[in-house]
């Protein structure tokens, strides 16, 4: 079973931050948080990861809490194109580990 | 550009045939993966490689093997194709550690 919690879905007005949480209370010290999106029709898209600081790359910025149970993704300036399930996991950094993907948030930007 | 390869985007058998989804990557990542991706369910992890000739199962294996004969090609194979095994089926790579997966565009296989 996957190990967060997302909302269902979320909308997000174009232009404005989007900030998607999740919820990982059962997380591990050797755990990283990582998310990645699917747009329609397409394979799932990496964004970003992290363990324990606030991490930023071109496409967003995570933020997780000093416990380190939950976590949000931020898309500073949503367009329509970000449109799409954005899914939050955790993972050990290990040679064999494997994602297991939860159910996601499905992010409505809206015109 | 850095890609996950996956040979068809839309593929039709019959049941009963044999079928090859292949996939190959062109990063030198040590670790593969093929998941199959159903409304409802989700994407659930089917088999994984993380080094030539070694493959693991993930958690719906069974119908599916799978093959890892050089480093950037990972095959799903279909002994013998069943209408429950119609659906999108994804391809991904990484990095051994904390690399990110990459993945494939999909092949939506129908099997009739």
């Amino acid at each position: 079973d996957a190990k967060t919690t997302q909302p269902t879905s979320m909308d997000c007005a174009e232009g404005r931050a989007a900030n998607l949480p999740c919820n990982h209370s059962t997380i591990s010290g050797n755990e990283y948080v990582y998310w990645y999106r699917q747009i329609h029709s397409q394979g799932p898209q990496y964004i970003i990861h992290g363990l324990k600081n606030n991490e930023t790359n071109e496409m967003a910025s995570l933020i997780i809490t000093e416990d380190r149970k939950s976590s949000t993704l931020i898309l500073p300036h949503a367009t329509l194109r970000d449109t799409a399930v954005y899914y939050c996991i955790v993972r050990v950094a290990n040679r064999d580990d494997k994602i297991i993907f939860g159910k996601g948030t499905r992010l409505h930007i809206l015109p | 550009d850095v890609k996950v390869t996956q040979s068809s985007r839309y593929l039709v058998k019959r049941t009963g045939e044999k079928v090859f989804l292949e996939c190959v990557q062109d990063m030198d990542h040590e670790n593969m993966f093929w998941y199959r991706q159903d409304p409802g369910l989700g994407l659930r992890l089917i088999y994984f490689s993380y080094d030539v000739k070694m493959k693991e199962k993930g958690d719906i294996p069974e119908g599916y093997s799978v093959s890892r004969e050089k480093k950037e090609r990972f095959s799903l194979i279909l002994e013998s194709a069943s209408t429950n095994q119609t659906s999108m089926y994804l391809c991904a790579s990484s990095r051994q550690q904390i690399g990110g997966y990459t993945f494939g565009s999909g092949t939506r296989l129908t099997v009739v």
